[in-house]
């Protein structure tokens, strides 16, 4: 395992609605990457904090935002939900350093749209 | 933008048979990683490549990365059930960020 925890496991909403996912990261990381898995597909880059800041984003709309705290844990907000948010939410944790890091992923988060 | 491409999409093999699996950069890369996710799980690291031309083996699982640094394989020899799952590819985009491709599934069948 690799110590990276989600909640919670699994989630319904409906059109419209918001969303906070939970993450906590693997002890001694720094850096929290946030990533979109639709069936059949590979995880798509959200956005990624390093140090409580946002340090890069993928090709999605603001309505999806995050935080991360001080203790490293993070947060991923989706508002305005739509169908095709439907899907699997990962957050991946690593040790920002030079010569390029190692994501381990939690177990994520299975959101259902409705 | 960075465009990362694997084949097979699927792959379907006889325990005992061997796979292999490619994946190809749009851009050099300075880095590969590979990841397998199993079927409702989530991907876990195996392996990272850094070197041009490095070759690296664990166990049954043999990776490649190119020469030019766009190009990746994973080969399985002597399948397993044990393997079945979806094998990423995936190199650092801009920043830190890692872009995957779609993945090749493996079924193996006893």
């Amino acid at each position: 395992e690799t110590g990276v925890t989600q909640s919670p496991t699994h989630l319904i909403k409906t059109r419209g609605q918001q969303v906070t996912l939970r993450c906590s990261s693997q002890s001694g990381h720094n850096t929290v990457s946030w990533y979109q898995q639709a069936l059949g597909q590979g995880p798509q880059f959200i956005f990624q904090y390093y140090r409580e800041e946002e340090n890069g984003r993928g090709n999605f709309p603001p309505r999806f935002s995050g935080l991360q705290f001080p203790n490293y844990s993070s947060e991923l907000n989706v508002n305005a939900l739509e169908l095709d948010d439907s899907a699997l939410y990962l957050c991946a944790s690593s040790l920002r350093q030079p010569g390029g890091e190692t994501q381990y992923f939690g177990p994520g988060t299975r959101l259902l749209v409705l | 933008g960075q465009q990362v491409m694997q084949i097979p999409q699927y792959q379907h093999v006889q325990e005992g048979e061997d796979f292999t699996t490619y994946c190809n950069s749009s851009t050099t890369l300075s880095n590969i990683q590979w990841y397998k996710q199993r079927p409702g799980g989530h991907p876990v690291f195996l392996i990272q490549l850094v070197k041009s031309g490095e070759v690296k083996k664990q166990k049954r699982l043999t990776f490649q990365f190119g020469e030019a640094k766009k190009n990746s394989s994973l080969h399985i020899t002597a399948t397993q059930t044990t393997d079945v799952g979806t094998y990423f590819c995936a190199g650092p985009d801009s920043g830190y960020a890692l872009n995957f491709g779609k993945g090749t599934s493996l079924l193996v069948t006893p």
